[in-house]
């Protein structure tokens, strides 16, 4: 079962505009972490942010966790043709091995 | 790149058949995930492995086993293939348990 649901599940922006996407789970967690997938191959990992922490930059992108709501977003500022991907929320409950629980995914598309 | 290294990249196996995939964790990282991802759905987990030993197990039936090596690199066994088995092989490596997972390009396999 899918612990995680990201929203929206597509997603078409121009280029430079910002994205968002949101991720809400089920259960509580030790950590949640953003991948990005180009076309089928494998994942890329964007950022992890723990239970105890808020938020997080990493360059263009910015996460937020609110473990009270169990959810979190990801935001993209000055999105790019080549952030053209599925991105992917995955929770880590820390229990009987770090297993990631993922979500379906958006699919984000920036038009040039 | 992450330094997850997976062969083979693509296999076609037929139904019935055993396969085997390997898995390459980056260097300094002794815990490695595999998780199975269908068409158009996000990675289901499928195992983990530390320090050689089973540490988790997603919802797969017993013909799904797996392996980790003293290098820390792993395999992933599945018998009497099923159709349903056409899916995209993930392995993910991370340095710890709980820590972020690296994932390798995958390996896509079709079974007929």
């Amino acid at each position: 079962s899918q612990q995680g649901e990201e929203d929206p599940q597509a997603l078409s922006i121009q280029e430079g505009e910002n994205a968002t996407m949101n991720c809400s789970y089920k259960t509580s967690i030790n950590n949640l972490q953003w991948y990005r997938q180009n076309s089928g191959r494998g994942l890329v990992h964007l950022i992890l942010i723990r239970s105890n922490e808020r938020e997080k930059h990493s360059g263009r992108l910015r996460v937020t966790l609110d473990t009270s709501k169990k959810s979190s977003s990801l935001l993209i500022t000055a999105s790019r043709a080549a952030d053209t991907a599925s991105y992917f929320c995955a929770t880590d409950r820390g229990t009987s091995g770090s297993r990631l629980t993922f979500g379906e995914g958006t699919q984000l598309t920036v038009n040039p | 790149e992450t330094g997850v290294t997976q062969s083979p990249t693509h296999l076609i196996k037929t139904r019935g058949q055993q396969v085997t995939l390997r898995c390459s964790s980056q260097s300094g990282h002794n815990t490695v995930s595999w998780y199975q991802q269908a068409l158009g759905q996000g990675p289901q987990f499928i195992f983990q492995y530390y320090r050689e030993e089973e540490n988790g197990r997603g919802n797969f039936p017993p013909r799904f086993s797996g392996l980790q090596f003293p290098n820390y690199s792993s395999e992933l066994n599945v018998n009497a293939l099923e159709l349903d088995d056409s899916a995209l092989y993930l392995c993910a490596s991370s340095r710890a348990i709980g820590d972020e997972q690296f994932f390798g390009p995958g390996t896509r396999l079709t079974v007929l």
